[in-house]
């Protein structure tokens, strides 16, 4: 019954490290979207995507880039982890353009040490 | 983009009780919103939606009330179970500004036998 699936439920990465985070969907949804959860913060849009190649930066992209080479997957890259970006990360997907509710995944919880 | 908030971080209820939580947002272009639960551990769930054009829509156990005068959203919820303990966000999508939706810091509602 899973939907959007996040590859690892935890990761514990050292700083410098180059860090991939994998998120596939079956929903055939168009839009794609990777968010970072901190308490007191909430959700902070880092990056989403409405087609297969392409992307658009969201509120705190500094540090991420993406890759969305087919519709199911989007992938989070952390060129080169800090501590700083120890954090819960949610995939998210929905069907089309705009007023439409998201799918998350069950998140990636990655430590940086 | 403006940010939805949230009146309590909080809200601690008895089993059986009503609880309500509380949404302010200050975006008058919005016209979506959406309720998620988060139990720990997991991504957001949906729970309900609402489009600008009405002010009450219910669900199981669940009401969703706008008021786009002074700009508020509320989710209620009906013979609170220990179960419904969870961290509730509200989301708010603005017309045409494209496919992200804009997060609540949250609310933990405590469910007390």
């Amino acid at each position: 019954d899973v939907k959007v699936t996040q590859s690892s439920r935890y990761l514990v990465k050292r700083t410098g490290e180059k860090v991939f985070l994998e998120c596939v969907q079956d929903m055939d949804h168009e839009n794609m979207f990777w968010y970072r959860q901190d308490p007191g913060l909430g959700l902070r849009l880092i990056y989403f995507s409405y087609d297969v190649k392409m992307k658009e930066k969201g509120d705190i992209p500094e540090g991420y880039s993406v890759s969305r080479e087919k519709k199911e997957r989007f992938s989070l890259i952390l060129e080169s982890a800090s501590t700083n970006q120890t954090s819960m990360y949610l995939c998210a997907s929905s069907p089309g353009y705009g007023s439409e509710g998201y799918t998350f995944g069950s998140g990636t919880r990655l430590t940086v040490v | 983009g403006e940010s939805v908030g949230l009146h309590l971080p909080t809200l601690s209820v008895q089993e059986g009780d009503n609880s309500i939580i509380n949404c302010a947002y200050s975006n008058s272009a919005s016209d979506y919103f959406i309720w998620y639960k988060q139990e720990s551990g997991k991504g957001p769930q949906f729970i309900i939606d609402i489009r600008s054009n009405m002010d009450k829509r219910q669900g199981q156990r669940v009401t969703v009330l706008l008021n786009k005068t002074v700009k508020h959203l509320s989710l209620q919820i009906a013979a609170t179970q220990p179960g419904d303990s969870a961290v509730y966000f509200c989301a708010e999508n603005i017309s045409n500004s494209g496919y992200a939706l804009n997060f609540g810091k949250g609310t933990s509602l405590l469910v007390t036998p």
